[in-house]
């Protein structure tokens, strides 16, 4: 089946800084990818989805300036946490849906954030 | 209330017997129905689509009753690597926002004995 790689596959860092984290579909376009999170013992929740050239949208309740998503060609999106801080500590996963099957879509490995 | 609930578990299960378990969704209009399996701390996927009428893939069996707005899965035969968190997966064509959005279930834990 398809592919999609998240880079990195943990991340630990200090309050305050910034994370990028990277998602690419490696056998297919896709130009829409969509960025999740999930917390322990709970369901993904889906943050954002990022179109190939231009604005993400953002589900309700999560900041746009503090979760930076760029979608900047058809295999890869990044999401930047900014300013990191505990309770953003969480399991992010992206999934990627191929632009040739628009109802499939393929996740990530996720990556495992702590903000200390 | 929850869009996609399901009941958390765990089902505990011994090797070779059945469980069944089922997840309801409150958007009448959803399309799509998906079950997915998640391994401790790794993504998900995709375990089997869910259609209209009912349909099996090898030991596993998933059904939809959109007038009762559920579906269930259906798992025979149990071996110990089903062990594993079952999220069921609902999708809305309702408006072009909402298009391909997949709504996630928090999961249903299954443990298969030895």
């Amino acid at each position: 089946g398809a592919v999609v790689s998240q880079h990195p596959s943990r991340v630990i860092c200090k309050s305050g800084t910034s994370v990028k984290i990277e998602c690419r579909s490696l056998d297919f376009q896709a130009t829409t990818m969509f960025w999740y999170r999930q917390f322990p013992k709970q369901s993904l929740m889906l943050m954002a989805t990022s179109n190939e050239g231009s604005k993400a949208t953002y589900e309700q309740g999560v900041e746009k300036d503090k979760f930076l998503i760029n979608h900047a060609s058809l295999t890869l999106s990044t999401l930047t946490v900014t300013s990191a801080h505990p309770e953003d500590s969480s399991f992010y996963i992206c999934s990627a849906r191929d632009i040739r099957v628009q109802e499939t879509q393929y996740f990530g490995p996720g990556t495992r954030l702590l903000v200390l | 209330r929850k869009e996609v609930e399901q009941d958390p578990g765990p089902f505990n299960v011994p090797e070779g017997a059945t469980v069944a378990f089922n997840c309801t969704y409150s958007n009448s209009a959803s399309q799509s129905f998906f079950w997915y399996r998640q391994d401790c701390r790794k993504e998900p996927k995709l375990l089997m689509s869910v259609y209209s009428s009912g349909n099996e893939d090898g030991r596993f069996t998933a059904q939809l009753n959109r007038a009762s707005q559920y579906i269930s899965l259906l798992i025979r035969d149990s071996k110990l690597s089903d062990s594993a968190t079952y999220l069921c997966v609902v999708t809305s064509s309702e408006t072009t926002d909402s298009w391909g959005k997949l709504q996630f279930g928090a999961g249903t834990q299954v443990v298969v004995t030895p």
